[in-house]
């Protein structure tokens, strides 16, 4: 079965910092990749995806992330957070296919931005 | 409007009732998706409708929980004989592709309390 950890509840950034959310993935074949965000009041937005070729994927807000293969992870950078991109954090996988939108989700990483 | 829309917004009940949430989808998108978010928690997929029927229900806990779509629109989620348990945000999405790499759109959810 599939699976993901956010092994990162909480995580607190100046603004301006830079940031890395981690993310973990079990999987037994090549997996779909996701990273959403979800603020108070507003749906799950998708900041970017992977499927296949290139392992650095660009998203929306400036956003990347990397797939590693060897190490089972998808982690989320940014180089300068902004005061709005705080907010909940969700990385995902998923079979892709028929199924691309059945999705399992980690526990998420809540980011604070201080100003 | 333009995006998804989920009615009530919120929902109190007592334990053992009967409450229904509504999804309405983007305007032509075949596929459509139930997620339940219990607090601190990612999603959890429920079900999946492309079109009319239902192509996946695997994530429904049991047998107190039904979907319906009947005209490939608006969707339906049941609940009966609710339990404390039931209550979280219940998420619905829905997309414009049958399978390969398309995106999800969520609505803002229902949050369900029961009492």
């Amino acid at each position: 079965a599939q699976s993901v950890t956010q092994p990162d509840i909480h995580i607190t950034v100046s603004e301006g910092a830079s940031l890395e959310l981690r993310c973990n993935y079990s999987y037994g074949a090549t997996p779909y990749l996701f990273w959403y965000v979800q603020s108070p009041g507003q749906g799950l937005q998708l900041l970017l995806k992977y499927f296949s070729g290139d392992t650095l994927v660009q998203g929306i807000k400036g956003f990347e992330a990397e797939f590693k293969r060897s190490q089972s992870s998808f982690n989320l950078r940014k180089p300068s957070v902004h005061w709005s991109d705080a907010a909940e954090y969700f990385c995902a996988v998923g079979a892709g296919g028929t199924s691309y939108g059945k999705l399992t989700f980690g526990q998420g990483t809540i980011l604070t931005v201080h100003p | 409007g333009a995006g998804v829309s989920q009615t009530p917004s919120n929902k109190v009940t007592e334990k053992g009732k009967y409450v229904e949430l509504r999804c309405d989808p983007i305007s032509g998108h075949t596929a459509l998706y139930w997620y339940r978010q219990s607090l601190g928690q990612g999603p959890e997929f429920l079900i999946y409708f492309q079109g009319t029927g239902a192509a996946d229900d695997s994530g429904l806990p049991n047998d107190r929980f039904f979907a319906v779509r009947p005209e490939g629109s608006v969707s339906t989620l049941k609940i009966q004989r609710t339990e404390r348990g039931d209550s979280a945000v219940y998420l619905c999405a829905s997309s414009s592709s049958s399978g390969g790499v398309g995106e999800l759109f969520f609505g803002e959810g229902s949050r369900l309390t029961v009492l």
